[in-house]
């Protein structure tokens, strides 16, 4: 099946610094690719849709200086914590759209953990 | 998309059957009606989808009402792996991928 790959599965950093969580699809083309942010016990909620070659679509609420996204191919989308602080701390889990017919693969999973 | 409805928790014993309820009163007639599961510390995982005709496969089954508004994921046999948090989704067919999680339902599978 479908595999979409995400790096690194957690990370740990200082306050300030920033950290870059990578999103690829193993075996097919992805064209468009979806970030998600879940805290404990609750729900994944969207942050933001990135479609390759051109600028993400950032849901409500979520700051796009903050969560820099980046879809420069058909099989990769990075997305970048900018400035991480402890309120940053949560599970972050991409997914992506099949080009060939639209269905759905998630990733692992990153979780991220800012001191 | 449409909302769906789902229980918080629900408890099994293992080897029974489960079944996992989800209402959607207000799904259209071309929406899917679409499962994932979330294991402890992993990404989801898609379980099964329909749009009218209930559905097999090799992990549960779906059945879906016949004027759509609910539906239940069935699990034949809960093993302990089956644990996990199931999400109910409504998907368009104009939907591009972008999917809107609930509450879920945290399914608890007692040995």
């Amino acid at each position: 099946g479908a595999v979409v790959s995400q790096h690194p599965s957690w990370v740990i950093c200082k306050s300030g610094t920033s950290v870059k969580i990578e999103c690829r699809s193993l075996d097919f083309q992805a064209t468009t690719m979806f970030w998600y942010r879940q805290f404990p016990k609750q729900s994944l909620m969207l942050m933001a849709t990135s479609n390759e070659g051109s600028k993400a679509t950032y849901e409500q609420g979520v700051e796009k200086d903050k969560f820099l996204i980046n879809h420069a191919s058909l099989t990769l989308s990075t997305l970048t914590v900018t400035s991480a602080h402890p309120e940053d701390s949560s599970f972050y889990i991409c997914s992506a759209r099949r080009r060939l017919d639209g269905e759905l693969f998630f990733g692992e999973g990153s979780r991220l953990t800012v001191l | 998309d449409a909302k769906t409805t789902q229980p918080n928790s629900m408890e099994s014993n293992e080897e029974e059957p489960v079944h996992l309820p989800c209402n959607h009163s207000t799904i259209s007639g071309t929406d899917y009606i679409h499962w994932y599961r979330q294991l402890p510390s992993q990404g989801p995982e898609y379980v099964i989808h329909g749009l009218t005709s209930n559905v097999n496969n090799r992990m549960a089954s779906l059945a879906i009402a016949e004027d759509r508004k609910s539906s239940t994921l069935i699990l034949h046999r809960a093993t302990l792996r089956d644990a996990a948090v199931y999400y109910c989704i409504i998907r368009g067919t104009g939907n591009t991928g972008k999917l809107i999680f609930g509450q879920g339902t945290t399914l608890q599978v007692k040995p």
